[in-house]
């Protein structure tokens, strides 16, 4: 989950569809990982996190997957709206008990 | 309540000028953090603290770079001898206490280093 660069991978959908983001993680040893909202000009905002002993978690419209034998990690969306429109980051924490290592970005676009 | 506030929100200095950024965490939150992002990619750990102590500092680029939190609340983040290579945006994070806990991000300082 390293960031590769300026061309982050982007997701279009339309208002109303599902939306999928996946994020592949680095370190095995991660115990907790954690999905983060990014609009322009803003900090990242905390959407959901999962810790390790998890496979799944729900929250509102949002459900997070991880699968720690494959170190992958998604985050759906249901009846995404144009407000969801942002970068999306996953990050783990692993190395240090505080440090987040975040993943490359991705950019949904939600077109009404 | 009042979020993470970060000062000022933009800079620009010349290279080779000294920079301070200044965050405010969360009223109770021990832990405080600091990031970089740069353009295109995703926030980048610089050095945390638990109370006034750095308990890790191991994302800090080099010497140029030093942060404090003399009183366990407001944090500086110092800039010695600015580089180009110094621009982007500093991001300061708050939690109740550190570990697998939600960190709240502030809005950022854009550095801008000419």
């Amino acid at each position: 989950g390293e960031s590769v660069g300026l061309h982050l991978p982007t997701l279009s959908v339309q208002e109303g569809d599902n939306s999928i983001i996946n994020c592949a993680y680095s370190n095995s040893a991660s115990d907790y990982f954690i999905w983060y909202k990014q609009e322009s000009g803003k900090g990242p905002q905390f959407i959901i996190d999962i810790r390790s002993n998890m496979d799944k978690r729900q929250g509102q419209r949002v459900t997070v997957l991880l699968n720690k034998t494959v170190k992958h990690l998604s985050l759906q969306i249901a009846a995404t709206q144009p407000g969801d429109s942002a970068v999306y980051f996953c990050a783990e924490n692993g190395a240090s008990y505080g440090k987040l290592t975040f993943g490359q970005g991705t950019i949904l676009t939600v077109h009404p | 309540g009042a979020g993470v506030s970060q000062t000022p929100s933009n800079k620009v200095t010349e290279k080779g000028k000294y920079v301070e950024l200044r965050c405010d965490p969360i009223s109770g939150h021990t832990a405080l953090y600091w990031y970089r992002q740069s353009l295109g990619q995703g926030p980048e750990f610089l050095i945390y603290f638990q109370g006034t102590g750095a308990a890790d500092d191991s994302g800090l680029p080099n010497d140029r770079f030093f942060a404090v939190r003399p009183e366990g609340s407001v944090s500086t983040l110092k800039i010695q001898r600015t580089e180009r290579g110094d621009s982007a945006v500093y991001l300061c994070a708050s939690s109740l206490t550190s570990g697998r806990n939600e960190q709240f991000f502030g809005p950022g300082t854009r550095l801008t280093v000419l």
